[in-house]
């Protein structure tokens, strides 16, 4: 059974720094690309940011490039978002995901959830 | 950027009834890599349609996606008790890999 589980989220002040971690297990976590989707409230799910099975490629949306760094470890079946000059509008709940075979996002943690505020 | 654009924001129907999904986008979406998501409170979004007409793994086979270019739409027939949900379209085919901003299914 595939299982994604994130840690690091709380709360930080407007411009700390905040590093998330994903841990997957029940498959072959370096047959995948990994992205993070995050949803505050009231406002939809959000695309941050994705990068492929070997990190050969990365993207990010516009509201986070620059401050966001998104990492995999393929040893120790992790994934990371480092969060850089946080601003109150990244507090979300932030979901570590994993592409479906076919395409999509096919699996989804149960979210970290992280709070911008002074 | 490809944006998406959902219709209607709110759909009201009863159980039984069939309900159909517009995902409009700004520009072409590639090679029609377009998803579809169910998000219910308190649960993670889960993957229905990918491609734009795929069902994922587990998808009922009352939930059709169809569509092409910059249309696509979700139909849902014959509504159960368990549909009734939030649902987001996500264009994949190139970055940024944007959501729609989400039709609300309640019921009437």
């Amino acid at each position: 059974e595939v299982q994604l589980v994130e840690s690091g989220g709380g709360l930080v002040k407007p411009g700390g720094s905040l590093r998330l971690s994903c841990t997957a297990s029940g498959y072959t976590f370096n047959d995948y690309s990994m992205n993070w989707i995050r949803e505050a409230p009231g406002r939809g799910l959000e695309w941050v940011a994705s990068i492929t099975s070997e990190s050969s490629y990365i993207y990010y949306a516009d509201s986070v490039q620059g401050r966001f760094t998104i990492s995999r470890d393929n040893a120790k079946n992790s994934l990371y978002l480092q969060m850089n000059n946080v601003r109150a509008e990244d507090s979300a709940m932030y979901y570590c995901t994993r592409d479906a075979s076919g395409g999509g996002l096919g699996y989804w943690g149960q979210g970290a959830l992280v709070t911008v505020s002074s | 950027e490809v944006v998406l654009t959902q219709s209607p924001g709110t759909l009201s129907l009863s159980p039984g009834e069939s309900a159909t999904l517009s995902c409009r986008a700004s520009q072409r979406v590639s090679s029609s890599f377009l998803a579809w998501y169910q998000r219910k409170p308190g649960q993670a979004p889960r993957l229905l349609i990918y491609d734009a007409s795929s069902r994922a793994s587990g998808t009922p086979d009352r939930f059709t996606g169809r569509g092409s270019g910059t249309d696509f739409t979700l139909t849902i027939s014959r509504l159960e008790p368990e549909d009734f949900a939030v649902y987001y379209c996500q264009q994949y085919g190139s970055s940024p890999y944007t959501f729609g901003q989400g039709t609300k299914v309640e019921i009437k």
